[in-house]
């Protein structure tokens, strides 16, 4: 069946440092995907998306790339700072989504 | 403006009492979703809605129940019959069904049973 993995955390990084979140998926044709990001105790907000292979979804200095050779859709972000500590999702899916278990991500001063 | 409401945000019950969750979108979306969510846990999918009067399990139905009698209105149902039912809550709506549809989350309940 359809799955989507993604990397564990928690991660921690300094402010201004280099952010990598790696995301894979397995699915019988090309979903849409998706990335969220989660603040405590709240909802989920979409952080980016990418419906098509070659497709790269940005938002907030965020950047994901779908990339069909590899099934990944992996986010980065050149420089982070606390406000982006948060948990990133990453879905995929037609319609329904399939979720991966989330990466918590801390960025310290 | 528009948005996804969840109400109340914090919930408490009984071991036994069955509960409902409010989720209301004035979005226009005609699919809704819920999806519970556990520590340390992606979301996972209770019950999802196409259209008014129609609605399908996801991969965790046993123990909730839904409706969808408006289509800007989704309940949740969380039966004395779930084993575990202390989680928190996610609704979400999407205009479709289709494979671009981007799904729109509210604020989440957190239910605890005591």
């Amino acid at each position: 069946g359809n799955s989507v993995t993604q990397m564990e955390g928690p991660v921690t990084l300094s402010e201004e440092a280099f952010l990598t979140i790696n995301c894979t998926y397995t699915a019988t044709g090309y979903p849409s995907l998706f990335w969220y990001v989660q603040y405590p105790g709240e909802g989920l907000q979409l952080l980016l998306k990418a419906t098509k292979a070659d497709d790269k979804g940005s938002n907030k200095g965020f950047e994901a790339t779908y990339r069909k050779e590899t099934t990944s859709f992996h986010l980065e972000k050149g420089s982070v700072q606390v406000s982006d500590s948060a948990v990133y999702f990453c879905a995929g899916g037609g319609g329904k989504l399939i979720f991966g278990q989330g990466t918590e991500l801390s960025v310290k001063p | 403006d528009g948005g996804i409401t969840q109400s109340p945000k914090y919930l408490f019950r009984k071991e036994g009492q069955n509960v409902t969750l409010s989720c209301e979108q004035n979005l226009n979306h005609d699919a809704m979703y819920w999806y519970r969510q556990d520590p340390g846990q992606g979301l996972r999918l209770i019950y999802y809605s196409q259209i008014v009067n129609d609605f399908q399990k996801g991969d965790i139905a046993e123990g909730y129940s839904v409706s969808r009698e408006k289509k800007e209105s989704f309940p949740l149902t969380v039966t004395s019959a779930q084993k575990n039912p202390t989680a928190f809550y996610l609704c979400a709506s999407s205009i479709g069904l289709t494979a671009t549809d981007t799904q729109y989350f509210g604020p989440g309940t957190r239910l605890t049973v005591l």
